[in-house]
């Protein structure tokens, strides 16, 4: 089974700052029809999840620019620019290369 | 808008059965794959179950196999998850979650509580 390990367990940033989140693999995530099915969602205090990222890089539907996904095979990066006090919550990236895992998550807590 | 309702969460004891509904609205259910998610208390997410738009395709977590079921009537727009034979560990908050054509969880209704106790 595909293992998705994301660092840090928490990260507590200054409103502006940038944070930043790895999700490593235990597999490649590339199928073999070349796309990467990895994606992000961000689990906000007392809500649902909502998708962020999907594809490794492409932003859903309203999602701030500030948002950026990056990275190929087994290691990739969520990037928040300019962290604003509505990004506080829980990320939690996603694969559908090999089944269907999440990683554990990462608690993003505002300074 | 897309809107996801869950429902049919509830109390029950381990070894028994439960039903949960989600009634999709705002978009054109028979379009697209659907999944189930759940999220224990105070724990990460963890995907249940997904049924392709004519339930030709139909994937389970190895947690669920041969216990859950997932199922869809597309003219009632309702997705559904048989769960049999429940154990404490299946206690948590299920949600339904409509898929984009490259993106697995795009919509997500706001859960139905299902507690396995004695």
């Amino acid at each position: 089974d595909v293992v998705l390990t994301q660092t840090p367990v928490s990260l507590s940033v200054t409103l502006g700052d940038q944070a930043s989140i790895s999700c490593r693999s235990s597999q490649s995530l590339e199928y073999s029809d070349g796309y990467t099915y990895l994606e992000w969602y961000l689990q906000k205090p007392g809500q649902s999840p909502q998708l962020l990222i999907y594809g490794v890089s492409n932003r859903f539907s309203g999602v701030p620019d500030r948002f950026i996904g990056s990275g190929s095979g087994t290691d990739f990066t969520l990037k928040i620019s300019r962290v604003e006090p509505e990004d506080l919550g829980v990320y939690y990236c996603f694969q559908a290369t090999h089944d269907l895992t999440f990683g554990s998550g990462t608690k993003l807590e505002i300074k | 808008e897309v809107q996801l309702v869950e429902s049919g969460g509830g109390l029950v004891q381990p070894g028994r059965s439960l039903k949960l509904s989600c009634l999709a609205s705002g978009f054109t259910f028979s379009n697209y794959g659907m999944n189930w998610i759940r999220q224990a208390p105070g724990k990460g997410l963890e995907w249940v179950a997904s049924i392709s738009s004519s339930s030709s395709y139909i994937y389970y977590a190895d947690t669920v196999k041969g216990r859950f079921t997932i199922s869809r009537d597309n003219a009632k727009n309702t997705l559904y998850l048989q769960m049999t034979s429940l154990r404490s560990e299946d206690t948590a908050l299920y949600y339904c979650a409509r898929r984009l054509p490259r993106g697995w969880f795009a919509y997500w209704g706001q859960g139905t509580l299902v507690t396995v106790s004695s």
